[in-house]
């Protein structure tokens, strides 16, 4: 079946530093990513999404490319602040169908001090 | 503003009680989700609806059970079949044949 391997938290960096956090993905056909976030206490937010390979989302700094070679979706960003700590989710769904039924990683939380 | 809301953020359930969670939204969606979060876990699908009066298991839907009378409403309960209920769990919600699911703010479960 579908599988989403994220990297392991947590990640913690300091104010400013740049962010890579690692997902790749096993799937067949050609599946639709992305990247959910989760403010403590809260619910998932869509951060970004990618829907056919070579693809860039991009949202609030943050960055992903949806690399079928490689089968990956990194998130990038090159400057965090405080403001960006939470859990980070990488997803992935198949496409086609009439509800999408989302695979998600494990989660990786990202700690930002000052 | 059109939005998912969950109630009530905090329940508490005793030992062979059922609880039943609430999610409603007013976004119009046809489709309905409902997740289980564990620490270190990411979330996992335990029934989702496309229709009303329609709704298919998800991946752990045993000690679980849902209705969707109104297309607004999808509520999950947790019966005492579930023998590990304390969870975090969100609902979410999708337009038929779109991708993308918009989340409420979840109810966390606590067992007694």
């Amino acid at each position: 079946g579908d599988s989403v391997t994220q990297m392991e938290g947590p990640v913690t960096l300091s104010e400013e530093a740049c962010l890579t956090i690692n997902c790749t993905y096993t799937a067949t056909g050609y599946p639709s990513l992305f990247w959910y976030v989760q403010y403590p206490g809260e619910g998932l937010q869509l951060l970004l999404k990618a829907t056919k390979a070579d693809d860039k989302g991009s949202n609030k700094g943050f960055e992903a490319t949806y690399r079928k070679e490689t089968t990956s979706f990194h998130l990038e960003k090159g400057s965090v602040q405080v403001s960006d700590s939470a859990v980070y989710f990488c997803a992935l769904i198949q496409v086609g169908g009439t509800a999408s039924k989302l695979t998600f990683g494990t989660g990786t939380r990202l700690q930002v001090t000052l | 503003d059109g939005g998912i809301t969950q109630s009530p953020k905090y329940l508490f359930r005793k030992e062979g009680q059922n609880v039943t969670l609430s999610c409603e939204q007013n976004l119009n969606h046809d489709a309905m989700y409902w997740y289980r979060q564990d620490p270190g876990q990411g979330l996992r699908l335990i029934y989702y609806s496309q229709i009303v009066n329609d709704f298919q298991k998800g991946d752990i839907a045993e000690g679980y059970s849902v209705s969707r009378e109104k297309k607004e409403s999808f509520p999950l309960t947790v019966t005492s079949a579930q023998k590990n209920p304390t969870a975090f769990y969100l609902c979410a919600s999708s337009p038929l044949h779109r991708e993308t699911q918009y989340f409420g703010p979840g109810t966390r479960l606590l067992v007694l």
